[in-house]
This record gives C-alpha cells, structure tokens and sequence, in this order.
C-alpha cells in the first residue's frame, strides 16, 4: 500500500515570501500521479496543482510549483509571494495510474500554513 | 453551473441509529468516492463507485455503506455499527480517464453524535 508522509504539521511565512512544503511518499509503481490540495477554513477542497510521475519538468501554476524528485520518492510545493488567502491546510495526494487509477487517493495528514501579515 | 452538493451540511446522529448522506453530482463523472477526515488524520477513503450499481470498499470501509443506483447519486450510510463516526465527509468524482484527472469535492457534511 501507498503512504504519503507531510513532515511539517504547521509552517508559518511572512505575506510575500517564499514557503516550501514537503511531501514523500512510498511506492513500489511506476505509473502515478501527484496532487497537492488546499483546504481553507471553509473546509473546501482546492486543486492547486498536479504532476504526473512520467513527466521530468516539475508543474507550476503561476505562484506555485513544485520539485517533484522521483528517486528520492519527494514533491514538495513551491508557494512564491506568499499572500493572506493563501492560509490554509495543505494536502499532498498520491493516485495510483496502474488499473485506470480509479483506487482514490492516498493523503498525507497536511500542513497547516500560517501567513504573517 | 456543475458541481458537487453535500446534503445535509450538518447531521446528528442518536446512539443505534442509521443516517445517510447525500452526495449528487452534475458533472456527468463515471467515478465517485467518500472520504472521512478526522482531525490531525487528513482524508481517508471509505467506499468508491466507477459505475452505477458497482462499488468497492476503501482503507476504513467497516461501519458504512454505499449504494449507486444512478450515476448522479452516491449515497453514504452511517451504521450504528460505526462506534466512532464523528468527522468531517467529503464526497468527491473524477471524470474518465482517472488518473491524471483531479477530484472534484463537495462542500462536505459534519456528522456529530448526541
């Protein structure tokens, strides 16, 4: 069975700096997919970005990217000019792709980031 | 416009008594999953659905029970064989292909014992 492993229970950044969150995670695929999600106070689940475990160039949605490093089994998330809405808990996501990758996901317990006015 | 609706946003549930939540979606996604998040625990999987009327038991599925009579619906039934079901549900779809495809989340429903 998959595990994902969020090492950090709360990160604090001051508003418009940089913040890394990490995330590993423990496979014996090769075909799977990553998802980092944000959840704010509301409890709604937001996609803030994904990669495919194929794929060598790490994604990136305009603040955020990621460093996704398949050998060390590590994706953390890149969170750039950090802002007020950007405080929420993080969740990082693993799928499998093996099967039509339709098992759910695997989570990890998340990160509770604080942004600093 | 297309989404997820969780229903009801708040349940309480008495001592020996079966609830059910709702989980509808307009989305036309094949696949469907129930998550529950405990504090400090993230979301674990409890039952998903890839077509009507099939469905498989996920990580904590002991204590629940799903039907999916129609593509649209997914329905989550709490037994009173469930001994701690106090949590946050989130009902979530994907469309076809899977994998690469993110889930879709509902708004969630917080089910709380008297």
């Amino acid at each position: 069975a998959q595990t994902v492993t969020q090492s950090q229970p709360e990160m604090s950044v001051q508003e418009a700096e940089t913040v890394t969150l990490s995330c590993t995670y423990d496979t014996s695929e090769s075909d799977y997919y990553l998802f980092w999600y944000k959840q704010p106070p509301s409890r709604q689940m937001i996609l803030v970005i994904r990669q495919e475990a194929y794929k060598q160039q790490n994604a990136t949605e305009n603040r955020f990217s990621v460093n996704f490093q398949k050998a060390a089994k590590s994706f953390s998330l890149k969170i750039s000019d950090s802002q007020l809405g950007d405080a929420a808990m993080y969740f990082c996501a693993y799928r499998s792709g093996e099967g039509g990758g339709a098992d759910g996901l695997t989570f990890g317990k998340g990160t509770h980031l604080i942004i600093q006015p | 416009d297309g989404g997820i609706t969780q229903s009801p946003k708040y349940l309480f549930r008495k001592e020996g008594q079966n609830v059910t939540l709702s989980c509808e979606q307009n989305l036309n996604h094949d696949a469907m999953y129930w998550y529950r998040q405990d504090p400090g625990q993230g979301l674990r999987l409890i039952y998903y659905s890839q077509i009507v009327n099939d469905f498989q038991k996920g990580d904590i599925a002991e204590g629940y029970s799903v039907s999916r009579e129609k593509k649209e619906s997914f329905p989550l039934t709490v037994t009173s064989a469930q001994k701690n079901p106090t949590a946050f549900y989130l009902c979530a779809s994907t469309p076809i292909p899977y994998s690469n495809q993110p889930q879709h989340f509902g708004d969630g429903t917080r089910l709380s014992i008297l």
